[in-house]
């Protein structure tokens, strides 16, 4: 198993400019969801998603949107890049809301 | 929600010394809490869950925490410190519908 597979690793964006994080998983996990990690603040949720088709907002949400069209991917888009986005993004997944949560490697975005 | 709180954003100590780290938690009712471990450049990894099921909860690495209700408190623990052990080290509570709430994280260092 993969595990949980994030792409790109880093990334540099103007600011205004869109794109995607990919975040996929082969453990049939129905749990997934986003985190933005900065200095001194730990782990924050940004969206989350109990199964295919059903998304929600976590803590962080302005700025970000995903869908889960499948079990396996969650992609998070950034609509319009601000510098405030500059961070590290980690996909998580998990059987259930109260697993265990098993970790992607994180996306570097640096947003100029 | 529930929040967990991490005393110390760094902690220094020898190898062969014993390792502490605090959490402490708020809640009204038993959580499910969690730590978790960061090495540079990586994702998250789990050392260990509580469920309610033992107060005393041994992970990976020789770590184990201790759930204490009279002072809503997680610490993580570990007799001997190696110099592996250098890291990032975060509790976690998970929040239902919410997923998990992280700490600020306690960045370990061990001196030889």
């Amino acid at each position: 198993n993969a595990g949980v597979t994030q792409t790109p690793k880093f990334q540099v964006l103007k600011t205004g400019q869109s794109m995607t994080l990919q975040c996929a998983q082969d453990m049939n996990h129905e749990y997934m969801s986003w985190y933005r990690q900065d200095p001194g603040m730990g782990l924050r949720l940004i969206h989350y998603s109990v199964g295919a088709g059903i998304t929600d907002q976590g803590e962080v949400p302005n700025g970000y949107n995903v869908s889960r069209s499948t079990t396996e991917d969650f992609p998070l888009r950034l609509l319009s890049a601000a510098p405030s986005q500059t961070s590290v993004y980690f996909c998580a997944s998990s059987y259930g809301g109260e697993g265990a949560q098993y970790f992607g490697p994180g996306t570097r975005l640096l947003v100029l | 929600a529930q929040s967990v709180t991490q005393l110390g954003s760094h902690v220094s100590v020898s190898e062969g010394a014993l390792v502490l780290l605090r959490c402490n938690y708020s809640s009204s009712v038993p959580p499910y809490l969690f730590w978790y471990v960061q090495y540079p450049n990586q994702g998250l990894q789990l050392l260990l869950k509580y469920t309610s099921a033992a107060t005393l909860v041994k992970g990976i690495n020789g770590f184990e925490a201790e759930f204490k209700k009279s002072e809503t408190s997680f610490h993580l623990t570990k007799p001997s410190a190696h110099m592996s052990d250098a890291a990032e080290y975060f509790c976690a509570v998970y929040n239902a519908g919410n997923m998990l709430t992280f700490g600020g994280g306690t960045r370990l260092m061990v001196k030889p």
